[in-house]
């Protein structure tokens, strides 16, 4: 099976532009769920979907938004980028409807905000 | 609130040798999962070892096991024979019961040939 991809895996965006990033998940996987990677604030949790349903948010401002596709694929998007969001954000799968935590992550999408 | 604490931001040690990594949590919930994930320079995080909260046994994994005590809410790996390809960031993680993980900051683990 392919692993968990992320596109593009390097951007470089200026303030004030927006951003979406792509994550396909392993096949057969219906959750996927978006981490920022950060050295300050660690890794922190964006938001999380199932069967194409928002099933959790973390504590981000509304700049930071996603989707999930029938296919299982999701895209994140961040509007209106600061300094602050260049990051590593991370994508990550599983199988289940229930979590167990045991995540599939892609290598991330490495996104500098200039 | 329910935290990750990691409190060995650095750590290294001889290849061959046994590390023992520390984690500690706070939560209030009963039924939880918890992990190690270890990330290595430049490549993509990947699951070490799992632990179910109701389960009293430690998981083990091959060269890797957990100690695990939850009256104290502490969580540690246990690398033994320790090997180069083990250089990693390490962070410790859980459910706490909901539809995403909590991580602690990281421990960097490096080891020495």
């Amino acid at each position: 099976k392919a692993g968990v991809t992320q596109t593009p895996r390097y951007l470089i965006k200026t303030r004030g532009q927006q951003v979406t990033l792509s994550c396909s998940p392993i096949s057969g996987h219906r959750s996927v769920s978006w981490y920022q990677q950060t050295p300050g604030q660690g890794l922190q949790f964006l938001f999380e979907y199932f069967s194409e349903t928002q099933r959790n948010k973390g504590n981000f401002p509304g700049r930071f938004s996603g989707r999930q596709f029938s296919n299982s694929r999701s895209e994140m998007n961040v509007s209106t980028l600061e300094l602050g969001d260049s990051a590593l954000y991370l994508c990550a799968s599983q199988e289940g409807g229930l979590n167990t935590g045991e995540l599939f992550f892609g290598e991330g999408s490495r996104l500098t905000v200039l | 609130a329910q935290t990750v604490t990691q409190s060995q931001p650095e750590m290294s040690v001889q290849e061959a040798e046994t590390v023992t990594l520390s984690c500690t949590y706070d939560t209030s919930e009963n039924n939880y999962y918890l992990f190690w994930y270890k990330q290595p320079p430049s490549r993509q995080m990947i699951l070490v070892i799992r632990q179910e909260a109701y389960k009293q046994q430690n998981a083990t994994e091959n060269r890797f096991s957990v100690n695990f005590q939850k009256a104290a809410k502490s969580f540690s790996l246990k690398i033994s024979d320790s090997q180069l390809g083990d250089t990693a960031m390490y962070f410790c993680a859980s459910t706490f019961g909901n539809e995403k993980l909590t991580f602690g900051t990281g421990t960097r683990l490096t080891i020495i040939p």
